[in-house]
């Protein structure tokens, strides 16, 4: 079946970098782009990036363009997130997610948590 | 990019139906019939329900409908169950080659 599992989450300083991964298994990766997605604590949902199957085309939300870098490795069924220059709005759950049906995600992983505190 | 705007609070009684607003503009919502819906309960990561406005994924429940009209998107929940009781988002693709979330909706099941 189709799974999703990101990692990498954690405590960071304001200023600091993290770099999330999501392995994926149970469908051909390279067919298909993908999105990050966060939520903060009691707050809805915000699409941030998606990256596109080959062509490797990225797309940022301007609230972290810049900052988030979007990258893929279709040999290792990978999706990583770079965040860099980390902020206190920054803390959130983040998730990875299939593209599909014109939708920003069709399955979600189960999310990974960043805190950005001093 | 602004967020799409959806009401914070819809509730309704076992049975009933109830329908969830999502207003965006000309640049998303309105701009294309590429808006989906999902269901996100507590702890938990969403649940793709309708995609291109009025699509059901397989194994989602024919309660659940979506409709549009101009820059407005609608999510119908009919019959209304316990199990219901959830938050849901609507999200549209934009002239940015972006997607956009709306503000989310918490349904009550009184």
């Amino acid at each position: 079946q189709v799974q999703l599992v990101e990692s990498g989450g954690g405590l960071v300083k304001p200023g600091g970098s993290l770099r999330l991964s999501c392995a994926v298994s149970g469908f051909t990766f390279s067919d298909y782009d993908m999105s990050w997605i966060r939520q903060a604590p009691g707050k809805g949902l915000e699409w941030l990036s998606y990256i596109t199957h080959s062509v490797i085309t990225t797309y940022y939300a301007d609230s972290v363009k810049g900052r988030f870098t979007v990258s893929r490795d279709n040999a290792k069924n990978s999706l990583f997130l770079q965040m860099n220059s980390l902020r206190a709005e920054d803390t959130a759950v983040y998730y990875c997610a299939r593209v599909e049906y014109d939708a920003p995600g069709d399955y979600w992983g189960q999310g990974t948590l960043v805190t950005v505190s001093s | 990019q602004s967020a799409l705007t959806q009401p914070a609070s819809v509730s309704g009684s076992p049975g009933q139906s109830i329908t969830i607003s999502c207003t965006g503009s000309s640049s998303d919502v309105g701009g294309y019939n590429y808006v989906s819906w999902y269901q996100q309960h507590p702890g938990k990561a969403p649940k793709l329900m309708i995609y291109d406005v009025n699509n059901r994924p397989s194994g989602v429940s024919n309660r659940f409908s979506g409709s549009k009209s101009g820059n407005t998107a609608s999510l119908t929940i009919s019959g209304l169950q316990p199990e219901d009781e959830a938050g849901y988002y609507c999200s549209s693709y934009t002239s940015r080659s972006t997607f956009v979330f709306g503000t989310g909706t918490k349904v009550t099941v009184l």
